[in-house]
């Protein structure tokens, strides 16, 4: 089973800044490597997969990067509604598809 | 627009057993693999199962596996989640999750707002 580690746990940061958050397999992925976002009380949405093509209607603020085992998710200029939790998932080797254990972005 | 709707959920004993539904419209459903996933209280996302879109191929996650079933009535455009002899360690959010088809497997693209299970004496 691939094991996805995410960094930070926690990352604040003031809106209009740039966020980066970080994800790492146990082993190559390539560029099968999707990211979601999720708000409390909210199901998970899809932001991104081939770890750099967003997902339909998401806004180009989103931007991701890597292969092989490590993968960033860049937010840029943060908006009030991207402060929320945020998944790197893999689908390289499966099953299991497995998920990071998430990265919470909020308001600094 | 694409919508699932799971259901099913409550408050069930350990040992027993409990089916859960997730409703689909607005797409072709019988040509989409479809999941399930979970996410205990205060947690991660756990992949729990899949099944092909004509369901004629499963696969389960270890920590369910030989207990949960997942099935799918392509006629009803409804997946299904039996989920048997359950334990403390399975209450979560149960999300039904629908298969994006860009790549071969794996990316889910749809999810529906979840369905709360709670396994307590």
């Amino acid at each position: 089973e691939i094991v996805m580690t995410q960094s930070p746990a926690n990352l604040s940061v003031s809106p209009g800044e740039t966020a980066t958050l970080s994800c790492r397999a146990s082993q190559s992925v390539n560029d099968n490597l999707a990211w979601y976002q999720q708000k409390p009380g909210q199901a998970p949405r899809l932001l991104m997969y081939g770890a750099s093509t967003r997902a339909t209607g998401i806004p180009a603020r989103f931007s991701g990067s890597g292969s092989g085992t490590d993968f960033t998710l860049t937010i840029s200029s943060l908006q009030s509604e991207d402060f929320a939790v945020y998944y790197c998932q893999q689908y390289n080797n499966w099953p299991p598809w497995t998920f990071g254990q998430g990265t919470k972005v909020e308001i600094k | 627009q694409v919508q699932l709707v799971e259901s099913g959920g409550g408050v069930v004993q350990p040992g027993r057993s409990l089916r859960l539904a997730c409703a689909a419209s607005g797409f072709t459903f019988g040509g989409y693999s479809m999941y399930w996933a979970r996410q205990a209280p205060g947690k991660g996302l756990e992949w729990v199962a899949l099944i092909s879109y004509d369901g004629s191929n499963q696969y389960y996650g270890d920590s369910v596996k030989g207990r949960f079933t997942i099935s799918r009535d392509n006629s009803k455009s409804t997946l299904y989640l039996q989920m048997n002899s359950l334990r403390a360690e399975d209450t979560a959010v149960y999300y039904c999750a629908r298969d994006s088809l860009v790549v071969s497997l794996g990316v889910f693209d749809y999810w529906g707002q979840g369905t709360l299970v709670t396994v307590s004496s």
